[in-house]
């Protein structure tokens, strides 16, 4: 079973621009998720949608930050401008279910964000 | 608002058992989990617990709760140079939505 896909691996910008994650979960996982990880923190869940629908972005800066999930498969997340602060590792991750607590969550290898 | 904090660093030879604390703020966790994070690997859940449990055992793994001090750990017998990695406890609340992580322990297995 193929895992949890994520491109690019890496990528690096100067502040202000634009940048775009894509992600694409295993095959028939209702929930997808995408964490914010900074260097030597836990990640930080920034938005979670089961199926299309968006479940918690209570945690997501919508001032410059983005997330779709067309078709409830695969989804992007922007950043639009990006700041220094949002230098991290962008991991994506999916479960079969409803997201429940028992559900547990594949993680794909993260994209490697540099803003300088 | 919740807040899971550990020991940011542990050492231990191998042979030896591993324990990675890990304490919590919010009572009302449901569910308690452990992740192991390879390096350039993404997390991989090793296990989780239930408040309502105190104890689970799974193979090498004893995951201990304290849920009067919320204080989670996980126990790691007979460590290998291959469970070297970083370890998350994180936290659930409302029923495996809201997951918050700790920061990590590094664990380092010296040989």
């Amino acid at each position: 079973e193929a895992g949890v896909a994520q491109s690019p691996r890496y990528k690096i910008i100067e502040k202000r621009q634009s940048v775009a994650f894509w992600c694409n979960p295993i095959s028939g996982h209702a929930t997808l998720y995408w964490y914010q990880q900074i260097l030597g923190q836990g990640p930080k869940l920034l938005i979670q949608f089961q199926n299309n629908g968006v479940v918690d972005d209570s945690q997501l800066p919508k001032d410059r930050f983005s997330a779709e999930r067309l078709k409830g498969v695969d989804s992007t997340l922007k950043i639009q401008p990006a700041k220094l602060e949002d230098s991290a590792v962008y991991l994506c991750a999916s479960s079969l279910d409803q997201g429940g607590p028992t559900d547990t969550q594949y993680f794909g290898p993260g994209t490697r964000l540099t803003v300088l | 608002g919740e807040d899971v904090e550990q020991s940011l660093f542990l050492s231990v030879r191998e042979g030896d058992s591993s324990v990675i604390n890990c304490t919590y703020t919010d009572s009302s966790s449901t569910y308690l989990y452990w992740y192991k994070q390879e390096p350039g690997a993404g997390l991989q859940l090793l296990t989780y617990i239930f408040s309502n449990m105190d104890m689970k055992q799974d193979q090498r793994l004893t995951v201990l709760l304290n849920k009067k001090d919320k204080h989670l750990s996980l126990r790691i017998a007979d460590t290998q140079t291959g469970d070297s990695a970083i370890y998350f406890c994180a936290e659930s609340i409302n029923y495996g939505q809201n997951f918050v992580f700790g920061p990590g322990t590094r664990l380092s297995v010296l040989p």
